[in-house]
């Protein structure tokens, strides 16, 4: 089947600093891309549609300056946590369709 | 918005069946799916039916939909250790194009 890919897996980051996720369809062309959230313990929530070409979607109450996405390619999308907060610690996941949705392994984020 | 309800933990002897409910409101749904997310994991997708299904089996899982109850369920057969994960409903959204709503997800635990 499909595969998405994302990196990195696990990312360490300081307080005010900004890094970057990425999310790559390796075997088909994804012009839309989902980013979610999930906190310990508890279900994803989506942040943000990531469109090819153009801007993203963002969920309401998820702060686009904040989240930035990039969908520079058919087969890259990118999420920047901008300035993290230890309260950006989390589980971030992307999806894209092929013939069905499909998730990549996930990134956990820890901001110290 | 669309709303996803599982019950938050099950617990059952290796070799038992599981059998994993999920309530959702969006009556329009076309497809709905079954992820497994074991601990420190991404999703993997089991399974999935479409709206116009009762039924699909697929070897040791069975998904049953009741469409006018806007009930699933997931029955997994000779249940083992190694099923033992959290389990997450999830549903289209109607017009939404791909995005994904998941319930609150099941944590399944097998016991010996």
């Amino acid at each position: 089947g499909a595969v998405v890919s994302q990196h990195p897996s696990r990312v360490i980051c300081k307080s005010g600093t900004s890094v970057k996720i990425e999310c790559r369809s390796l075997d088909f062309q994804a012009t839309t891309m989902f980013w979610y959230r999930q906190f310990p313990k508890q279900s994803l929530m989506l942040m943000a549609t990531s469109n090819e070409g153009s801007k993203a979607t963002y969920e309401q109450g998820v702060e686009k300056d904040k989240f930035l996405i990039n969908h520079a390619s058919l087969t890259l999308s990118t999420l920047t946590v901008t300035s993290a907060h230890p309260e950006d610690s989390s589980f971030y996941i992307c999806s894209a369709k092929e013939d069905t949705i499909y998730f990549g392994e996930g990134s956990w984020l820890t901001v110290v | 918005g669309e709303d996803v309800e599982q019950s938050l933990f099950l617990s059952v002897r290796e070799g038992d069946s599981s059998v994993i409910n999920c309530t959702y409101t969006d009556s329009s749904s076309t497809y709905l799916y079954w992820y497994k997310q074991e601990p420190g994991a991404g999703l993997q997708l089991l399974t999935y039916i479409f709206s116009n299904m009762d039924m699909k089996q697929d070897q040791r899982l069975t998904v049953l939909l009741n469409k006018k109850d806007k009930h699933l369920s997931l029955r997994i057969a000779d249940t083992q250790t190694g099923d033992s994960a959290i389990y997450f409903c999830a549903e289209i959204e109607t017009g939404g194009g791909n995005k994904l709503t998941f319930g609150t997800g099941t944590q399944l635990k097998v016991e010996l």
